[in-house]
């Protein structure tokens, strides 16, 4: 399968405990995407990376949120003491970003964190 | 601010009714639009982009429309199946102006097609 794969597909935490996502894009696509979904809303943008340069974050990605795409390819998202409002979808994209246009986005299964 | 609206939020038909999505957007300076899908407990899956100097894209029985002088899109199904069943995103994304945070999905549409 060369899809986007994420790691783990469920997460079961303690609140306090800090939290790490793995993402694994597709191979040749040099942007990468990490959403966060809540149960009946649309996807929302957190930060995004061109190869191992982070170059948007959201408002929402707090001081405890932290995103690293060491070598502009797998990405890890990690939540530092976690709180029960951190409870969500986190879905990760990946794109082949062109001048020319296009930069369409493929998702991966997405990682489902419940914090206790 | 972009909002973006999908309506109606859920929707029920029989198998084999031709059916149509909808998605809003309040700022009509887009770069682009994209459609997904989405089963339960699942990520997205892309379905059709269309690019702001195109009116439609299609993709097998799936059509997909943009007028952005109206502030719209539409997803034309054809021929429903119960595989169609899912929710339906939209996702508006700006002309670029210095932040791709601003990309604004849709709440999303869930169908259920009935056998």
């Amino acid at each position: 399968d060369t899809g986007v794969s994420q790691d783990p597909r469920h997460k079961i935490t303690k609140r306090g405990q800090n939290v790490t996502f793995r993402c694994d894009p597709i191979s040749e696509h040099n942007r990468l995407y990490w959403y966060r979904q809540t149960l009946g809303q649309g996807p929302e943008f957190l930060t995004y990376f061109q190869n191992e340069a982070q170059l948007e974050k959201s408002r929402l990605l707090s001081d405890r949120f932290s995103a690293e795409r060491p070598k502009g390819s797998f990405s890890t998202l990690e939540i530092q003491r976690t709180e029960q409002g951190d409870s969500a979808m986190y879905l990760c994209a990946s794109s082949l970003y062109l001048t020319s246009g296009g930069n369409e986005q493929f998702f991966g299964p997405g990682t489902r964190l419940t914090v206790l | 601010k972009q909002e973006v609206t999908q309506i109606p939020a859920a929707l029920s038909v029989p198998e084999g009714e031709n059916l149509v999505l909808n998605c809003s957007f309040t700022d009509s300076a887009i770069y682009n639009l994209q459609w997904f899908r989405q089963d339960p407990g699942k990520g997205l899956t892309s379905l059709l982009l269309i690019q702001s100097s195109q009116r439609e894209q299609t993709s097998g029985r799936l059509n997909a429309s943009l007028d952005k002088s109206s502030g719209r899109s539409t997803l034309y199904i054809a021929a429903s199946q119960p595989g169609d069943s899912a929710t339906y995103l939209c996702a508006v994304r700006p002309v670029d102006s210095g932040g791709y945070q601003k990309v604004t999905f849709g709440t999303g549409t869930k169908l259920q097609v009935i056998p």
